[in-house]
């Protein structure tokens, strides 16, 4: 079957650092998005990745492992308006986007 | 250019009614999927339609139904309404065409709140 796990809420400090981990199992992989999802709003696009690697982008980054199926997304300098969900999409054989749960980052001063 | 619209915002229905709700994707786009998300499944996709034909269909009971109409706006119906029913239905469009990876970009949902 298919699977994408993250966890379901994680806790951090305005200023620091976090990393939101997702694992994928799909059938077949066509790389992996993370979006942001503020409380009552619509998702919206952070990062793609289908090679493995680290992608850098302002102060999120997202990393890839195909051999391990698994991705990071990386928040640096966290500010109260990174309080939201974060959720994980894989791509698969049929270019289906297949949605974990979402990771709740909850910032506290 | 403007956004996915999704109409209603909110509805209220009580068990056993049915209800429609629409979808206006973003300009060229003629990708829509459909989402129900709830607090504890997260993401759960229903149904994505591409120049008016199904692509794809997730796991949910036939209650469960879409179209898509010449112009890619389309239309998610539910009948006889289930209390478990009760979500947040999002539709995203994207310029999706056959072995081509691309983004989706959200509408901001209809509310379905199940009596």
């Amino acid at each position: 079957g298919q699977n994408i796990d993250q966890p379901t809420e994680m806790t951090a400090t305005e200023g620091a650092i976090v990393q939101i981990n997702c694992t994928y199992q799909t059938s077949g992989f066509n790389g992996l998005f993370w979006y942001q999802q503020h409380a009552g709003e619509a998702p919206t696009f952070l990062s793609y990745n289908v090679l493995d690697g680290l992608e850098e982008k302002g102060r999120f980054s997202s990393f890839l492992s195909r051999s391990k199926g698994y991705s990071y997304l990386l928040l640096k300098e966290l500010q109260m308006k990174d309080s939201a969900s974060y959720l994980c999409a894989s791509v698969d054989s049929n270019y289906q986007l297949i949605w974990g749960a979402g990771t709740k980052l909850i910032i506290k001063p | 250019k403007a956004g996915v619209t999704q109409t209603p915002r909110y509805l209220i229905k009580t068990r056993g009614q049915q209800v429609t709700l629409s979808c206006s994707p973003i300009s060229g786009h003629r990708s829509v999927s459909w989402y129900q998300q709830t607090p504890g499944q997260g993401l759960q996709f229903l149904f994505e339609y591409f120049s008016e034909t199904q692509r794809n269909k997730g796991n949910f009971p036939g209650r469960f139904s879409g179209r898509q109409f010449s112009n890619s706006r389309s239309e998610m119906n539910v009948s006889t309404l289930e209390l478990g029913d009760s979500a947040l239905y999002l539709c995203a469009s994207s310029p999706w065409s056959i072995g081509k990876v691309t983004e989706a970009f959200f509408g901001q949902g209809t509310r379905l709140t199940v009596v």
